[in-house]
């Protein structure tokens, strides 16, 4: 166990509708971090929060959109659902420090878009 | 972010040694080198990281060239459950890459 808890674990919805994803970082740590791994496919990292605010964007699409609260969980909203956002949305957490830092993953969302 | 490279794939035989390399020749000076795992579909693990010097956790052991261009991780007596995608990634790195892919052998 990471530490690191996202929910849900598995949804299915229809295209063209939203969801929210939710993580809560591991006790202590303040950054957030959101990727994107589709069926086969790397890794791919969106977003990255420290301390509520955002660090640093990737490859998120302007329909996907984050942000980091001030108890530090982290929501994903993704958009105008596509059947190509079918992915595994993974959430991570660190500490964030300057030298590089571990970062722990949680489980991971199954979105499936129908 | 510095650039690492990896061999795609990589086969072991169960309860040898499993060397995956990596080079990183542009990691800066401050910037630590750390190893992740993921199996199937699970989250990423954290393996081990290191700066300088050789490191050895229960999990595995990071030798680092001393101009810190490569390292290479050790897993000393791999498993069928040591199956995995492995990557490497300088400290400050956000993107994880393509990785090895290990595969354990009975």
């Amino acid at each position: 166990d990471s530490g690191v808890t996202q929910t849900p674990k598995h949804l299915i919805t229809a295209t063209g509708q939203r969801v929210t994803l939710r993580c809560s970082p591991r006790s202590g740590d303040l950054s957030v971090y959101w990727y994107q791994q589709s069926l086969d496919q790397g890794l791919q990292f969106l977003i990255q929060y420290y301390n509520g605010e955002e660090r640093a964007k990737g490859n998120i699409l302007e329909r996907f959109s984050a942000q980091q609260f001030p108890d530090l969980h982290s929501e994903l909203n993704l958009s105008s659902l596509e059947l190509g956002d079918s992915a595994l949305y993974f959430c991570a957490s660190s500490k964030g420090g300057l030298s590089g830092n571990t970062i722990y993953f949680g489980e991971g969302s199954w979105l499936t878009v129908v | 972010d510095a650039k690492t490279t990896q061999p795609p794939s990589m086969d072991c035989a169960e309860g040898r040694a499993a060397n995956l390399p990596c080079n990183h020749s542009t990691i800066s000076g401050n910037e630590y080198v750390y190893w992740y795992r993921q199996i199937h579909s699970q989250g990423p693990q954290y393996i081990i990281h290191g700066l300088k010097n050789n490191e050895t956790n229960e999990m595995a052991s990071l030798i680092i060239t001393e101009d810190r261009k490569s390292s290479t991780l050790i897993l000393p007596h791999a498993t069928l459950r040591d199956t995995a995608v492995y990557y490497c990634m300088p400290g400050y790195a956000l993107n994880f890459g393509k990785g090895t892919s290990l595969l354990v052998t009975p």
